[in-house]
């Protein structure tokens, strides 16, 4: 069956301008993850959500980054004004239901902020 | 002090010996233990989850210790396809967010 999927796969943009990081999910899965990993580091919570509320976003790392969900679906995570330190590789990942569940993760999207 | 912490490494050790991980969480209140391993720039995939009573997967053999507070990973008969880096996750009871270490990286050489 179709894992979990993510856009774009790369993503090169000059400091200061927005984007916009897409995830698909497992089909049925209800809880979704995104992270952020730098080169050479581990993974950083960013937030996650259950069905489309976000119950912990206490990982984001400012007022630049926000993120939705919809249809208990799809999920974007923006970045505003993107800077050169939020250069990482930004993975999703989803699990059938939260907490103890196993996470199947995407490929992730490598964003490059020149 | 961070929530899991795990050795970098590398561990570099030739085919077919035997290696151990060990990977130590701060808070009690964990709840869910798991390894999962992440080859070079490609997502971290579950290798297994780690049960109380410690549990075996072919060559791996994952203990969870609470009373110390670590689980380990024992891979025995290492192969080169072995080689990646073996992340140790944990998930604390009543929140919704998992908590990843740095990762432990293993060469495997011939």
């Amino acid at each position: 069956g179709a894992g979990v999927s993510q856009s774009p796969s790369n993503k090169v943009t000059e400091k200061g301008k927005d984007v916009e990081l897409r995830c698909d999910p497992i089909s049925g899965h209800t809880a979704l993850y995104w992270y952020r990993q730098s080169l050479g580091q581990g993974l950083e919570f960013l937030i996650y959500f259950q069905g489309n509320s976000a119950p912990d976003k206490s990982g984001l790392p400012s007022d630049r980054f926000s993120a939705e969900r919809t249809g208990g679906s799809v999920s974007t995570l923006t970045i505003q004004r993107t800077q050169q330190e939020d250069s990482a590789v930004y993975l999703c990942a989803s699990s059938l239901v939260p907490r103890t569940d196993t996470q199947y993760f995407g490929p992730g999207t490598r964003l490059t902020v020149l | 002090r961070k929530e899991v912490e795990q050795d970098p490494g590398p561990f570099n050790v030739p085919e077919g010996a035997t290696v151990a991980f060990n990977c130590t969480y701060s808070n009690s209140a964990s709840q869910s233990f798991f390894w999962y391993r992440q080859d070079c720039r490609k997502e971290p995939k579950l290798l297994m989850s780690v049960y109380s009573s410690g549990n075996e997967d072919g060559r791996f053999t994952a203990q969870l210790n609470r009373a110390s507070q670590y689980i380990s990973l024992l891979i025995r008969d290492s192969k080169l396809s072995d080689s990646a880096t073996y992340l140790c996750v944990v998930n604390i009871a009543n929140f919704n967010k998992f908590y990843f270490g740095s990762g432990t990286k293993l060469n495997v050489k011939p």
